[in-house]
């Protein structure tokens, strides 16, 4: 399947520190997304980077993507406590802008 | 700008009675998916809708699923009957037109099948 995979499934980190979540797909993609979700609550759209891009910043956020080895990072610089929620990367199919595969997400644990 | 609504938010059925889920999408998108996320999973696309029309319904068990999307605005998604396994958050997300990506989610409708 084309599900993106997250590395670690969970995370734990002291408030301030950096927190670095990896993602790898199978095949080409157009577009990869980032979401945090909050317990209880939909998905929040973070960051969109194309399959042409490398790096794209967001405040705090930093994802980068590299194309030859299939796999993107999310670094959240300076967390917070707030930042506490699960992270998950959604890839398309290639060959369908419109559609997106989710992988099962890492579980960020923020202490304060 | 509202985001996108879903009702209702809980939902407690008993095995084999049906159950309906609504969503109203961001004005001006669309494109409308509906997913099923299980505990400790991502989400699952079941159906896609572009305006009106489904072009991806591959994950539906259309036995028992049915999904519309009236007018191309407000959709529906009904389990009849539901089973034990059906069991999970249905999250409704729609985007603007093909191509410029980027989901805006509801806050999805947690469904208990006892």
């Amino acid at each position: 399947s084309q599900q993106g995979e997250e590395d670690p499934q969970a995370l734990s980190i002291q408030e301030g520190e950096n927190a670095t979540m990896n993602c790898s797909y199978k095949t080409s993609i157009n577009n990869l997304q980032w979401y945090r979700q909050n317990s209880g609550r939909g998905l929040v759209h973070l960051i969109l980077i194309r399959s042409n891009e490398r790096e794209k910043h967001s405040g705090r956020l930093r994802v980068t993507l590299d194309t030859s080895k299939k796999s993107s990072s999310l670094l959240i610089t300076a967390s917070r406590a707030a930042d506490t929620a699960s992270y998950f990367c959604a890839t398309d199919a290639g060959n369908n802008f419109n559609k997106f595969y989710f992988g099962s997400g890492t579980k960020l644990n923020v202490k304060p | 700008e509202a985001g996108v609504v879903q009702s209702p938010r809980y939902k407690i059925i008993e095995k084999k009675q049906p159950v309906a889920f609504w969503c109203n999408p961001i004005s001006g998108h669309n494109t409308l998916y509906w997913y099923r996320q299980n505990l400790g999973q991502g989400p699952e696309l079941l159906i896609r809708y572009e305006n009106e029309e489904a072009v991806d319904d591959s994950q539906l068990p259309k036995d028992r699923f049915s999904a519309e999307r009236l007018k191309g605005v407000d959709s529906t998604l009904k389990i009849q009957p539901a089973e034990l396994g059906d069991s999970a958050v249905y999250l409704c997300a729609s985007s603007p037109r093909w191509g410029e990506g980027g989901y805006t989610f509801g806050s999805g409708t947690r469904l208990t099948v006892v």
